[in-house]
């Protein structure tokens, strides 16, 4: 089966605090790439990054950074110092191949609450 | 476009009435998804559009949902007879190749589908 596992469902914190959101994956592609989308209240998905399956090299976008790591399948988000602007879904997605084009399958989602 | 626009923003239907969606995708992009978002829940594929052939509909939850993209650019998601089990987000994505991965998606607000 091909799948993506957030398993964090809803996560609080304080403003100023790091946060990471797990994500997870099955695939039976060689060549795949991953995403992480935010969804603010707005709807809108918001694409922050994407990696594809020969690139483990971790990345860092100022607060923002990513782990990546195939030997677990997992693509792990970290918001440092976060921001009640940080608040919002956040996705996690898969490229599946099928039938000659790649298609996105997402997470179920972590929503993220950040207090001041 | 800049971007890809999706109308109406927001739809209330009444139980049994059918109801057509538009997604206007950013010129020139040759692939053009549609999903459904439920409330609380990730988006999942419905239907994939390379041009305007549809190659996937393997997502398309009953017959009552039909998908067209008439001359390869805008699209209509159409629902017949809505049930309340529709009510959800539906987001349009486009992609300016057919391996879209590598060159990202682009979603659409979405339009929110209310049936009562």
């Amino acid at each position: 089966a091909q799948k993506v596992t957030q398993a964090q469902t809803e996560i609080s914190v304080v403003e100023k605090e790091d946060v990471t959101l797990d994500c997870v994956y099955e695939t039976r592609d060689t060549t795949y790439y991953l995403f992480w989308y935010k969804q603010p209240p707005s709807g809108e998905l918001v694409f922050l990054i994407r990696r594809n399956s020969f690139d483990e090299q971790n990345e860092i976008s100022g607060r923002y950074s990513w782990n990546f790591q195939k030997s677990t399948s997992s693509f792990n988000f970290t918001i440092t110092a976060s921001q009640v602007v940080d608040s919002a879904v956040y996705f996690c997605a898969l490229t599946v191949f099928s039938g000659g084009y790649n298609k996105l399958i997402f997470g179920a989602g972590t929503r993220l609450a950040v207090h001041p | 476009g800049a971007g890809v626009s999706q109308s109406p923003r927001y739809k209330v239907a009444k139980r049994g009435q059918d109801v057509a969606l538009r997604c206007d995708p950013i010129s020139g992009h040759v692939s053009l998804f549609w999903y459904q978002q439920a409330l609380g829940q990730g988006p999942e594929f419905l239907t994939y559009f390379q041009n305007e052939a549809q190659l996937d509909k393997s997502g398309l939850p009953s017959d009552r949902f039909f998908a067209e993209r008439p001359e390869g650019s805008v699209s209509t998601l159409k629902i017949q007879r809505t049930q309340q089990e529709d009510s959800a987000v539906y987001l349009c994505a486009s992609s300016l190749k057919v391996w879209g991965a590598g060159y990202g998606y682009t979603f659409g607000s979405g339009t929110r589908l209310t049936v009562v």
